[in-house]
């Protein structure tokens, strides 16, 4: 089964500064889906940003962007100018192309201090 | 807003006590997926539906159990209650299998 680590329980992060969250994963699918979603204090999930596996071009969300690096099965979410509305927790998750379950990291949790 | 809806949104009940919660995904999504989450702990996946088939199974314990509806919403009743199941329950849905989920509100469950 995939399997996908958080080594960063928790981050925190100047407002206005730059932070980058990380997650790896394990896999022996050739393609497959990445995610990285929010859950703000509400507790509401907020899909963040997607990469698909066969694309090499890293996606970008206005201030947030991944580092995809798929030898190293890394993927990795930068939040650049961080404001205070980002301080929430943020999931990595897996799931395989035509697949029927996504598979979730423990989260990190980003502190955005003013 | 997702679109996606779950009913109720709190839920306190007893253990032993036997409840329904209720999601209905955005429109047009053929999809369905439960969840739990306890306190501070990442999502578990449950269960997956896709149009009326139950797709795949996750950690979900013998007294859950799901369905998905001909109009597409779906129901995850919880029996025999622990004090353990207190948790909150988010269902996801998409429109295909290789797309993103989009997650409901969550239902919070308190088994007292």
């Amino acid at each position: 089964a995939q399997t996908v680590t958080q080594s960063q329980p928790e981050m925190s992060v100047q407002e206005a500064e730059t932070v980058t969250l990380s997650c790896t994963y394990d896999t022996s699918e050739s393609d497959y889906y990445l995610f990285w979603y929010k859950q703000p204090p509400s507790r509401q999930m907020i899909l963040v940003i997607r990469q698909e596996a066969y694309k090499q071009q890293n996606a970008t969300e206005n201030r947030f962007s991944v580092n995809f690096q798929k030898a190293a099965k890394s993927f990795s979410l930068k939040i650049s100018d961080s404001q205070l509305g980002d301080a929430a927790m943020y999931f990595c998750a897996y799931r395989s192309k035509g697949g029927n379950q996504f598979y979730f990291g423990t989260g990190t949790s980003l502190t955005v201090i003013p | 807003d997702s679109g996606v809806t779950q009913t109720p949104k709190h839920l306190i009940t007893a253990t032993g006590q036997r409840v329904t919660l209720r999601c209905s995904p955005r429109s047009g999504d053929l999809s369905v997926y439960w969840y739990q989450q306890s306190l501070d702990q990442g999502l578990q996946f449950l269960i997956h539906y896709y149009n009326g088939e139950e797709r795949a199974k996750g950690n979900i314990l013998e007294r859950f159990s799901a369905q998905q509806f001909p109009d597409l919403h779906s129901e995850l009743n919880l029996s025999s209650l622990e004090l353990g199941d207190s948790a909150l329950y988010f269902c996801a849905s998409s429109s295909r299998p290789n797309s993103e989920q989009y997650f409901g509100p969550g239902t919070r469950l308190t088994v007292t």
